[in-house]
């Protein structure tokens, strides 16, 4: 079965140009998260999917970031335009259930980012 | 403020050096505490999941504990491939529902 897939696995950018990060859940989870590490701080929580609605987008950090799910498939994170501070890696996770009730997450390799 | 504080930052261990990663929180209301394991360059990927006090969970030479206040990862008699980053997490309140609080992590290191 395959796991959670994500790409890029790196981007290189400019300060103020835009990056869009894919992420492919595990087919038949319905639940998919985004989340965030920025070097040397803790991996913090973005946004929850359920299907393709967002159940939760309390993490994030401003209007710049997008995040869309088409269809209740895949889904994708838009930066725009991109900031310094936005490096970091993004992570993908998704899960059958709600993963705050067990912590059974799926978790993506990360897409690294890096802004110039 | 909830938070959740993970210590050491790092450990070094002799192949066979039993020790314990420990992971402190202050949630009210705790409605689980999850512990991953994350190698280089790869996620985070589910090991345990504890609801209260007293619980424990086994798997090979790891062993989760839960207290009112923290828990602990003990790793018995490690190998080297039990190297890696060690992430403890609980569910938190956002303005929408509950989403995962991780800590910062303790690199492991287990050498032969």
């Amino acid at each position: 079965e395959a796991g959670v897939t994500q790409f890029p696995s790196h981007s290189v950018i400019e300060k103020g140009q835009t990056v869009t990060l894919r992420c492919d859940p595990i087919s038949g989870h319905d639940n998919l998260y985004w989340y965030r590490r920025v070097m040397g701080k803790e991996i913090k929580f973005l946004l929850h999917f359920v299907k393709e609605s967002k159940q939760d987008e309390s993490g994030m950090p401003n209007n710049r970031f997008l995040a869309e799910r088409t269809g209740g498939t895949y889904s994708t994170l838009k930066v725009q335009p991109a900031e310094l501070e936005d490096s970091g890696v993004y992570f993908c996770a998704s899960s059958e259930g709600e993963a705050v009730n067990t912590g059974e997450l799926f978790f993506g390799e990360g897409s690294r980012l890096t802004v110039l | 403020e909830d938070q959740v504080t993970q210590s050491p930052e790092a450990l070094r261990l002799q192949e066979g050096e039993s020790s314990s990663l420990n992971c402190s929180y202050t949630v009210s209301g705790l409605r689980g505490l999850f512990w991953y394991r994350q190698d280089p360059g790869k996620g985070p990927e589910f090991l345990f999941t504890l609801y209260s006090a007293g619980e424990e969970k086994e798997k090979e030479r790891l062993k989760a504990t839960l207290t009112k206040k923290e828990s602990f990862l003990h790793i018995t008699a490690p190998k080297p491939e039990d190297s890696a980053t060690y992430l403890c997490a609980v569910p938190l309140q956002t303005n929408s529902g509950y989403a995962l609080n991780f800590g910062k992590g303790t690199s492991l290191l287990v050498t032969p």
